[in-house]
């Protein structure tokens, strides 16, 4: 069974600061995805990391992923109060396409 | 473009009713997956609909049932409602099987499911 895991699950920066949410999961698989929810809204798609050792940018943002640890981090660089969210990690079950898995969500918080 | 629509927004129901959610893709994705958004248990996977068949399922009961109709648009139907199906429904879509794809999907807004 794929496992998916994210920590923190919930994470209170301060504006300004740096920090990263990792994501584990269980099996093997190449592709992995960052979303991102507001609350009572639905998921945004931010990243897809399709081949081991990817990084992708989108300004504050950066999502990388080692296929051989079997691990996914999304970097937040200097922090602002508009990247509060939940941030969802995702493999897709069973390789090249299919259902993806998520992971629990990481609530940040980015306080001034 | 439109994306991902779902119908209807919020929905109330008493145990032991159904419930029925509607969901359609963005044009030219032919695969449609759902998802049941509960309080404090993440995103759990339901079922994944492509070119009309059901492609998998997830750990739920045989009481979650949907299928995918020819325009590819998807119901999810929920039988003898339980107090534990409150939840936010989420519909996704993606390309299909086959060609180039990301294998990215696409969600819609949800269906908000209370159950009294």
């Amino acid at each position: 069974e794929l496992k998916v895991e994210q920590n923190p699950l919930f994470l209170s920066m301060q504006e300004g600061k740096n920090y990263t949410i990792y994501c584990n999961y269980s099996t093997t698989s190449d592709r992995l995805y960052w979303y991102r929810q507001d609350p009572g809204k639905s998921l945004e798609s931010l990243f897809v990391l399709l081949s081991n050792g990817a990084v992708k940018q989108e300004g504050r943002l950066m999502a990388s992923l080692d296929t051989k640890a079997r691990l996914s981090t999304l970097h937040i660089t200097a922090a602002v109060h508009d990247l509060s969210a939940t941030y969802f990690c995702a493999v897709s079950y069973g390789g090249s396409q299919g259902n993806l898995i998520f992971g629990k969500g990481t609530k940040l918080s980015v306080k001034p | 473009e439109a994306g991902v629509t779902q119908s209807p927004t919020h929905l109330i129901k008493t145990r032991g009713q159904q419930a029925t959610l509607r969901c359609s893709p963005i044009s030219g994705h032919t695969s449609v997956y759902w998802y049941q958004q509960a309080l404090g248990l993440g995103l759990q996977f339901l079922l994944w609909y492509d070119e009309g068949e059901e492609r998998n399922r997830g750990n739920f009961p045989p009481r979650f049932s949907g299928r995918q109709f020819p325009n590819y648009s998807s119901e999810l139907n929920v039988n003898a409602l339980e107090l534990e199906d409150s939840a936010l429904y989420l519909c996704a879509s993606s390309l299909a099987w086959g060609q180039f794809n990301t294998g990215e999907l696409f969600f819609g807004e949800g269906s908000r499911l209370t159950v009294l």
